[in-house]
């Protein structure tokens, strides 16, 4: 089980974010994250904990191992306000935190 | 560009069936294996079926199996996903989903835009 939190994180923009995700076992480095928009697809963030996928900004990192996991947007853009969701696929069946929504203060 | 396109949903009664596709394009599909996962506000994402690259191995979510079937043509890059025996709770948003990583350990690399199946009388 993944348990994300906050459930819900009210930021203006520029400012820094720091998501957790908590994991009930050891999920080791086998961890990803998801941006998701209203309407849209979830996004490929980060893989491996910390690596990010292709054409995501550095504003965006991950870090952790183990069972705790944290995503930092170091300065806020507007396209940034959406739902992060963090990936365990060290154990099958891979499953999903319940996100949390970044919204605008 | 990976693009994944999903089709077939739609609105269908309990009990009865549905056939959603997948068109990929933009990598080689036939060396990529595939997953579908599904989306609702009460449970979020939720993987819910496999299929390695040439259709050898197959797994599915204990809320699927003996219900859902999923298959490939790979010389027309598509992915199907056969839904027998709908129920209420199999109403969700379904994506189809391109897998990448190493030593066995996949995540999830690219998304479908995702298609709505509802069930309901």
């Amino acid at each position: 089980v993944l348990t994300q939190s906050p459930a819900t994180l009210s930021l203006s923009p520029g400012e820094r974010a720091t998501l957790s995700c908590r994991a009930s076992q050891n999920v080791r480095s086998h961890l990803a994250w998801h941006q998701q928009k209203p309407g849209q697809a979830p996004r490929l963030l980060i893989y491996g904990v910390s690596t990010r996928a292709t054409g995501v900004p550095a504003r965006f990192s991950g870090s952790g191992s183990g069972t705790d996991f944290t995503l930092i947007i170091s300065s806020l853009q507007s396209e940034d306000f959406a739902v992060y969701y963090c990936q365990q696929y060290s154990y099958a069946p891979d499953t999903f935190g319940q996100g949390t929504k970044l919204e605008i203060k | 560009e990976v693009q994944l396109v999903e089709s077939g949903g739609g609105l269908v009664q309990p009990g009865e069936s549905l056939r959603l596709s997948c068109a990929a394009s933009g990598f080689i599909f036939s060396s990529s294996s595939m997953n579908w996962l599904r989306q609702t506000p009460e449970k979020g994402l939720e993987w819910i079926s496999y299929i390695s690259s040439g259709s050898s191995t197959k797994n599915y979510a204990d809320s699927v199996k003996g219900r859902f079937t999923t298959s490939r043509d790979n010389a027309k890059n598509s992915l199907y996903l056969q839904m027998d025996s709908l129920r209420a709770e199999d109403t969700a948003v379904y994506f189809c989903a391109r897998e990448e990583g190493k030593d066995g350990y996949n995540y999830v690399a690219h998304w479908g835009q995702g298609v709505l199946v509802t069930v309901s009388s």
